[in-house]
């Protein structure tokens, strides 16, 4: 089983939508977690991090639900430069890191 | 830009030759973490470098080695190329505080393709 779980997509969406993914991770002791974006054949640039009191910045929501062991990234009125893959992170030990395989985000005019 | 530079861009190998990578962090960083990104996946870890040396792995041999400098800069080294290590590999720096246990957020850099035939 792998550390970090995403569902690949691809999600495609017209512009103006609203889209959340999930992210699971099977080490309850994971402590950090964040999202990242990455362009087709570029690096992984970071989006947000994910706190279990929710936070947002500007049309992104993330949010960490412990219990379940998931975390989500909400998109709200989704442009078309927001068309990327969606890698989440889980930090365990305070030095491993482990990412999903990503989502694949497809904003559509 | 992040700050975080890697050389070369892209390489070309043959199966059982030797590679090294390079990376400098960004200013201020101490921390370089390295990651293997296959086509279609997630980057996976494979060591982080703290204090110039070792310090977490991930399920990589040991063919797969590195190193970090006094100025923080590193390298990866991988032995004995396989056809599997084709992948794009990816160094990300973070400045580690609170006596080296608090995970600053990561800065990737642009990588470098690999390409082992």
């Amino acid at each position: 089983r792998k550390e970090v779980e995403q569902d690949p997509g691809p999600f495609n969406v017209p512009e103006g939508a609203t889209v959340a993914f999930n992210c699971t991770y099977s080490n309850s002791a994971s402590q950090s977690f964040f999202w990242y974006r990455q362009d087709c054949r570029k690096e992984p640039k970071l989006l947000m991090s994910v706190y279990s009191s929710g936070n947002e910045d500007g049309r992104f929501t993330a949010q960490l639900n412990r219990a379940s062991q998931y975390i989500s990234l909400l998109i709200r009125d989704s442009k078309l430069s927001d068309s990327a893959t969606y890698l989440c992170v889980a930090i365990y030990n305070f030095n491993k890191f482990y990412f999903g395989s990503g989502t694949k985000l497809n904003v559509k005019p | 830009e992040t700050g975080v530079t890697q050389s070369p861009t892209h390489l070309i190998k043959t199966r059982g030759q030797q590679v090294t990578l390079r990376c400098s962090s960004q200013s201020g960083h101490n921390t370089v973490s390295w990651y293997q990104q296959a086509l279609g996946q997630g980057p996976q870890f494979i060591f982080q470098y703290y204090r110039e040396e070792e310090n977490g792995r991930g399920n990589f041999p040991p063919r797969f080695s590195g190193l970090q400098f006094p100025n923080y800069s590193s390298e990866l080294n991988v032995n004995a190329l396989e056809l599997d290590d084709s992948a794009l590999y990816l160094c990300a720096s973070s400045l580690r505080l609170a006596g080296g246990l608090r995970q600053e957020t990561q800065y990737f850099g642009p990588g470098t393709r690999l390409l082992v035939l």
